[in-house]
């Protein structure tokens, strides 16, 4: 079946550092790709999504750009700050035949941000 | 617009007693779903509703667990009798209809966390 494999964390970094999180995925299909975001003691947020193949998504200085030749949708932002530390989550939908509404989720990064 | 709310927040329990859980989706949403959320875990759907039609429940532990959704909106998720493998984080999630604004997310809820003990 689907699946969303991502890195492990935790990531530490200090502020203005580069971040990257890897993600890759399994599907069969055209899935639609997402990651998400878990503040301490909040639900999950939307963080961007990427619906098709080579699409950049991209929000509050984060991106992730649809890989379909290596499966991946890698999260990356140039500088963090201290207010990115949460979980980080990598999710698909849509996998069979491009029917939607079932989100697949990786086991979630944590990333701390030290000043 | 009011995001999605659950109720309770916190909830403690002892093993083998009820408990339920309650989601009011976004207005205008007619998809919800359940997820849960075991500790350092991506969140599982459990069960999805169209309007009031559970459409996939194929993960949905039939023996313990129970959803509604009778009028199309709010829901209610049970679990009777809880054991402590319940102990997690229940999240409940809205979307709108295909073809409307955002049609393909799911917009999350704060979650009820649960401590079976």
């Amino acid at each position: 079946g689907d699946s969303v494999t991502q890195m492990e964390g935790p990531v530490t970094l200090s502020e203005e550092a580069f971040l990257t999180i890897n993600c890759t995925y399994t599907a069969t299909g055209y899935p639609s790709l997402f990651w998400y975001v878990q503040y301490p003691g909040e639900g999950l947020q939307l963080l961007l999504k990427a619906t098709k193949a080579d699409d950049k998504g991209s929000n509050k200085g984060f991106e992730a750009t649809y890989r379909k030749e290596t499966t991946s949708f890698h999260l990356e932002k140039g500088s963090v700050q201290v207010s990115d530390s949460a979980v980080y989550f990598c999710a698909l939908s849509g996998g069979y035949g491009g029917a939607t509404n079932k989100l697949i989720f990786g086991t979630g990064t944590l990333l701390a941000v030290q000043p | 617009e009011a995001g999605v709310v659950q109720s309770p927040r916190y909830k403690i329990i002892e093993k083998k007693q009820p408990v339920a859980f309650w989601c009011n989706p976004i207005s205008g949403h007619n998809t919800l779903y359940w997820y849960r959320q075991n500790l350092g875990q991506g969140p599982e759907l459990l069960i999805r509703y169209e309007n009031e039609e559970a459409v996939d429940d194929s993960q949905l532990p039939k023996d313990r667990f129970s959803a509604e959704r009778l009028k199309g909106v709010d829901s209610t998720l049970k679990i009777q009798p809880a054991e402590l493998g319940d102990s997690a984080v229940y999240l409940c999630a809205s979307s709108p209809r295909p073809g409307q604004g955002s049609w393909n997310e799911q917009f999350f809820g704060p979650g009820t966390r649960l401590t079976v003990l």
